[in-house]
């Protein structure tokens, strides 16, 4: 168990709509990050969120957008989705950036459905 | 900006035998370079990084070595365990202020009793 929760585990929804996936990182944790992985394009890294604050970006789609809370806790959202968009959502934490601690910690993954 | 190859894409070994997975980057200020075990049905999990100031690290089985001139860097498991089966991505990044992280496509790693 690596401390990070994500929520929920699985999700079946419809093309066009909008979801919410959740994320809390290990306690101590203040940067937190989101990967995207589909069997076609393997684990690509979508955005990070360091104290509150977008820190870098990578291939996110202008229809998802994410947030970090006061408590740290993560929040990536998806709209007008697309068949595509199925895949495994994960999260990771890590200590700090710019420490030198640089180990990133991955939650189990939110899995998403979208038919 | 960074880009990582990794081969093989699958691996098969027999039990107790060594497995080997290498890895090439592209950008050269990239300084950290972690690797992941990922279990089916579970998220990655860091086994073992190397920082671009070592040229060779060791937790056990498991060994990781780094050729910075070559850009490539590769992961040594000895003594290979059916447990060890999973898929294993390397990754590099640039530790600057942020920590963005490029993985490798994947390696499927078949350990046989």
């Amino acid at each position: 168990d690596s401390g990070v929760t994500q929520t929920p585990k699985h999700l079946i929804t419809a093309t066009g709509q909008r979801v919410t996936l959740r994320c809390s990182p290990r306690s101590g944790d203040l940067s937190v990050y989101w990967y995207q992985q589909s069997l076609d394009q393997g684990l690509q890294f979508l955005i990070q969120y360091y104290n509150g604050e977008e820190r870098a970006k990578g291939n996110i789609l202008e229809r998802f957008s994410a947030q970090q809370f006061p408590d740290l806790h993560s929040e990536l959202n998806l709209s007008s989705l697309e068949l595509g968009d199925s895949a495994l959502y994960f999260c990771a934490s890590s200590v700090d950036a710019g420490t030198g601690n640089y180990e990133q910690y991955f939650g189990p993954g939110t899995r998403l459905t979208v038919t | 900006g960074e880009n990582v190859e990794q081969h093989p894409s699958t691996l098969s070994v027999q039990e107790g035998d060594s497995a080997v997975i290498k890895c090439t980057y592209s950008d050269s200020a990239s300084n950290y370079f972690p690797w992941y075990k990922q279990e089916l049905g579970k998220g990655p999990q860091l086994i073992i990084d190397i920082r671009s100031n070592v040229g060779e690290k060791k937790d056990q089985r498991i060994a990781v070595t780094l050729n910075k001139t070559a850009k490539h860097f590769s992961l040594h498991i000895t003594e290979t365990q059916p447990e060890d089966s999973a898929v294993y991505f390397c990754a590099a990044s640039y530790q600057t202020s942020y920590d963005k992280v490029i993985f490798g496509p994947g390696t499927s790693l078949s350990v046989i009793p």
